[in-house]
């Protein structure tokens, strides 16, 4: 059974770059399957934010886009997500996920809750 | 950006009740779209995927329909621990979410 952890950086100051690290248990990061990172907050909802393949492919949320690197490393089992120049908007809980093409996200860790604060 | 409105906001209903939720596109995202299930405290949990493709597991008193702009998911007899917060996702374009209709307890 397939688990994902995302680490946990607590609080960042503003301005500064938010870096998550999620990684997987029981699914090999290798595989067929694409690894993303979606955001939740009370104000805004779900926001999806970036997805990458295993082979490096990667796409962005055209809002984030500018602010946001997604990386793999396949010897870890491990994707990564840095948002640089963050601000108080970009508090949320973080999660990361597994997706299948054309079907959604069918695994999910537990997530993070990043605060941006002074 | 695809913009995913949901409806209603809140639904409250009884147990063993049927409940229709709807979710609706700015533009077609053909049958690309996902609902999930979050509870408090949990991340959102797969429940339909392609429109109405009914993820690994699900009772089948989920079900999901629609294509284009309009969408539909429909629980058949509302159980205790079906109360809980339902979101749809469009994968068609990017990816982007519905604002969630909440399920509670009338």
């Amino acid at each position: 059974q397939v688990q994902l952890q995302e680490s946990d950086p607590g609080l960042v100051k503003p301005s500064e770059t938010l870096s998550l690290t999620c990684t997987v248990f029981g699914s090999s990061i290798n595989s067929g399957y694409y690894w993303g990172w979606i955001r939740q907050t009370p104000g805004t909802g779900l926001e999806w934010i970036a997805n990458i393949f295993h082979s490096g492919t990667s796409y962005y949320n055209p809002s984030l886009k500018s602010r946001v690197i997604i990386s793999i490393d396949t010897s870890k089992n491990q994707f990564s997500l840095k948002l640089n120049s963050v601000s108080v908007a970009d508090t949320a809980v973080y999660y990361c996920a597994r997706g299948r093409q054309a079907s959604g996200y069918d695994s999910w860790g537990q997530g993070t809750l990043v605060t941006v604060s002074s | 950006e695809i913009v995913m409105t949901q409806s209603p906001a809140t639904l409250s209903v009884s147990p063993g009740e049927r409940v229709t939720l709807s979710c609706r596109a700015s533009q077609s995202v053909s049958s690309s779209l996902a609902w999930y299930q979050q509870k408090p405290g949990q991340a959102p949990r797969l429940l339909i995927y392609d429109a109405s493709t009914r993820a690994t597991g699900l009772p089948a008193r989920f079900s999901g329909s629609g294509s284009g702009t309009d969408f539909t998911l429909t629980i058949s007899s509302l159980q205790s621990e079906d109360f809980a917060v339902y979101y749809c996702q469009q994968y068609n374009k990017w990816q982007t979410f519905g604002q969630g209709t909440k399920v509670e307890i009338k």
